[in-house]
């Protein structure tokens, strides 16, 4: 049973684009939302992370917008760059348990 | 250590040989977390640790799949009579369990590729 419904698969954007990636979850149970960012051949890195108390976390050019009511987050990447090329995965947390969500693999063209 | 850390890096194996995973978590670290990402797929939980303990081996996919943890610190994956469908790579994950027992963030180590020939 997938748990976090992640969207889209893949994006391309141009460079100082800002893609958008969406995720929504059902269990009301999850408490912490983090993002990870991933490239080719290593493992996932967490990138930003939200409490279901706060709408929105800004850090640098990574920023999440959180709903708690329609059970929604996003990661916008502002000014986007070649070097955010890389796969993105929600999760979500239940005590000792992350669940992650399919990933969105990003290319940033020139 | 600086970081996890997994070995081998890559493992090529013949259908039903039996091939050892393991990781080296961050020194302290309660948690330990085994994950198995196919290609282009997400990331599939398949054991948790906490200290030597699973609490929760629910994705664990068969019976040939099998992990320990000694000391609470290495851990070691198992897969018996490896199958082709068994090709992936396998990430470890460690972290610290914060109040009530919540996993704060996972550090993950750059995984074990496992091709089943």
């Amino acid at each position: 049973q997938q748990q976090v419904k992640q969207s889209p698969q893949s994006l391309i954007v141009q460079k100082g684009g800002i893609p958008i990636i969406n995720c929504a979850y059902e269990n009301t149970a999850f408490d912490y939302f983090p993002w990870y960012q991933q490239f080719p051949g290593k493992g996932p890195a967490l990138l930003i992370a939200i409490r279901p108390d706060v709408s929105e976390k800004k850090e640098g050019r990574f920023t999440i917008s959180f709903n708690k009511s329609a059970k929604q987050f996003s990661l916008h990447i502002m000014d986007s760059q070649p070097g955010d090329s890389a796969t993105y995965f929600c999760a979500a947390r239940t005590a000792s348990k992350l669940t992650f969500g399919t990933g969105t693999r990003l290319q940033v063209t020139l | 250590g600086a970081g996890v850390s997994q070995s081998p890096s890559n493992k090529v194996t013949e259908k039903g040989k039996d091939v050892e995973l393991r990781c080296d978590p961050i020194s302290g670290h309660t948690a330990l977390y085994w994950y198995r990402q196919s290609l282009g797929q997400g990331l599939e939980f398949l054991i948790y640790f906490q200290g030597n303990s699973a609490p929760d081996k629910s994705g664990l996919p068969s019976d040939r799949f099998s992990a320990e943890r000694t000391g609470g610190s290495v851990s070691t994956l198992t897969i018996q009579r490896t199958q082709q469908e068994d090709s992936a790579v396998y990430l470890c994950a460690s972290s610290f369990l914060s109040g009530g027992g919540r996993t704060d963030t996972q550090y993950f180590g750059p995984g074990t590729r496992l091709t089943v020939l």
